[in-house]
C-alpha cells in the first residue's frame, strides 16, 4: 500500500502568516492527491482535489501543487478560520491513504 | 444538495459486530461510490472500505479485510458498514464519504464504543 507522509506535524502561525505544508507518496501517484481542513467535532472538508483544482466555494488563498511522490498545500495568508488539522489523501488501484495531518495553531 | 444522514452511536461489547448506516439523498446514488473512513480518539483519518452501487462491489483496506462487509441498497439509497470481533481499538468516529477520488460530500459522523 502507498504511503503518505506529512511534514510538519504541527506549526504555529499568525493570522496572515504565509503557511505551507508538504506531503510525500511512498511511490508515484501523479495527480491523485487531495488536501482536507478539519476542524474539532466536524467532519472533514475538501478542499483541493487532484492536487491542485480548488473546490468550489473554496478561497482563492488555499493552493496545491506537485504531481508524482511530491506535494505542497499552501494557505497565502492565514484567517482566523484556516486554523485547523489538515490531510493529504490519496488514490491509487482502488485504495485510499490519509496522510497523518498537520495541526496549524495560533502562535 | 447531497446529504448523507448517519445513524446513531452504538456501544458494543468486545468481540461483537456492528451494522451502521447512512442515507443519501440530493444526488445521484448508484453511480458515486460510498466509503467508510474512521478517526479513532485524538487520531487521524482511516480509510476503511467504499461500495460502487452500480457495481454492487466492494473493495476494503488490507487491515479491514475479512473483518467489514459494505453494503449499498438502492431502494433506499443507503450504504451499510458491518465490522466484526470488535476490539478496543475499534473505538472511533466513522464517517461515510462520497465521491470516486476525493470525498466531497461527508455525513455528521458514527461513534462506535467498544467496551466491556
Amino acid at each position: 500500500d502507498i504511503q503518505l507522509t506529512q511534514s510538519p506535524s504541527s506549526l504555529s502561525a499568525s493570522v496572515g502568516d504565509r503557511v505551507t505544508i508538504t506531503c510525500q507518496a511512498s511511490q508515484a501517484i501523479s495527480h491523485y492527491l487531495n488536501w482536507y481542513q478539519q476542524k474539532p467535532g466536524k467532519a472533514p472538508k475538501l478542499l483541493i482535489s487532484d492536487a491542485t483544482n480548488l473546490e468550489t466555494g473554496v478561497p482563492s488563498r488555499f493552493s496545491g501543487g506537485g504531481s508524482g511522490t511530491d506535494f505542497t498545500f499552501t494557505i497565502s495568508s492565514l484567517q482566523p478560520e484556516d486554523f485547523a488539522t489538515y490531510y493529504c489523501q490519496q488514490y491509487d488501484n482502488l485504495l485510499f491513504t490519509f496522510g497523518p495531518g498537520t495541526k496549524v495553531d495560533v502562535k | 444538495q447531497v446529504q448523507l444522514v448517519q445513524s446513531g452511536a452504538e456501544v458494543k461489547q468486545p468481540g461483537s459486530a456492528v451494522t451502521i448506516s447512512c442515507r443519501a439523498s440530493g444526488g445521484p446514488f448508484r453511480t458515486v461510490p460510498i466509503s467508510w473512513v474512521r478517526q479513532a480518539p485524538g487520531q487521524g483519518l482511516e480509510w476503511v472500505g467504499r461500495v460502487v452501487p452500480i457495481l454492487a462491489t466492494s473493495n476494503y483496506a488490507q487491515r479491514f479485510q475479512g473483518r467489514v462487509t459494505i453494503t449499498a441498497d438502492e431502494s433506499t439509497t443507503t450504504v451499510y458498514m458491518e465490522l466484526n470481533s470488535l476490539t478496543s481499538e475499534d473505538t472511533a468516529i466513522y464517517y461515510c464519504a462520497r465521491g470516486s477520488y476525493g470525498f466531497q460530500h461527508w455525513g455528521q459522523g458514527t461513534l462506535i464504543t467498544v467496551s466491556s
